[in-house]
């Protein structure tokens, strides 16, 4: 089975720097999706990213950027240039590309952004 | 544009109750999920039905059933509340296809005294 390892229960960071959230994983596939949920106190679970497991290049979107190092199994997020409103849980998710099969989260790292 | 929906999203319970939290989407989705949320422990995969008659069993089913009423509702059953099913539960949705995000409801805190 596959599990998600989040080594951080908790980060902070300053505003408008940058902060890297850990994730490791353990599969023997070679066909999966790896994704970044946030989860705000309004308890929302909002997609931040995802990766595709056979493309090489690292997924980015706006502030949010992944390293995604598929020998080591390891997924970072990175978030620059930090806003309050970063401040959540973030989660992050395993899918199996083989098949209809659902998500599996780490624990979750939260996430504090200090003005 | 709801998305998923769910009923109720606050709820207490006494030990020995029996309770049904509703989860409908309308993204017509093929597959849909329940989880709960504990502190420290993320989130863990109660049920999930893979496409409208089929549900299969995930990490934590122990204490629950499910039904996939039709394409859009999928409902969880608690028949005997517990104290220990004290958590946060929510229903996701997603396409059949790998990449594609789940979709998450906002949640049903449910207690049980």
């Amino acid at each position: 089975a596959q599990t998600v390892t989040q080594s951080q229960p908790e980060m902070s960071v300053q505003e408008a720097e940058t902060v890297t959230l850990s994730c490791t994983y353990d599969t023997s596939e070679s066909d999966y999706y790896l994704f970044w949920y946030k989860q705000p106190p309004s308890r929302q679970m909002i997609l931040v990213i995802r990766q595709e497991a056979y493309k090489q290049q690292n997924a980015t979107e706006n502030r949010f950027s992944v390293n995604f190092q598929k020998a080591a199994k390891s997924f970072s997020l990175k978030i620059s240039d930090s806003q309050l409103g970063d401040a959540a849980m973030y989660f992050c998710a395993y899918r199996s590309g083989t098949g209809n099969t659902p998500l599996v989260f780490g624990k979750g790292t939260r996430l504090s952004v200090i003005a | 544009n709801a998305g998923v929906t769910q009923t109720p999203k606050f709820q207490v319970l006494k030990t020995g109750q029996s309770m049904t939290l509703q989860c409908a989407q309308d993204m017509n989705h093929n597959s849909m999920y329940w989880y709960r949320q504990d502190p420290g422990m993320g989130l863990r995969l109660i049920y999930y039905s893979a496409s409208e008659g089929t549900t299969d069993k995930g990490e934590v089913p122990n204490g629950y059933n499910v039904s996939r009423l039709n394409k859009r509702e999928f409902s969880l059953r608690l028949e005997s509340a517990a104290p220990s099913q004290t958590s946060v539960y929510f229903c996701a949705s997603s396409e059949a296809a790998g990449f594609q995000p789940q979709h998450f409801g906002d949640g049903t805190r449910l207690s049980i005294l």
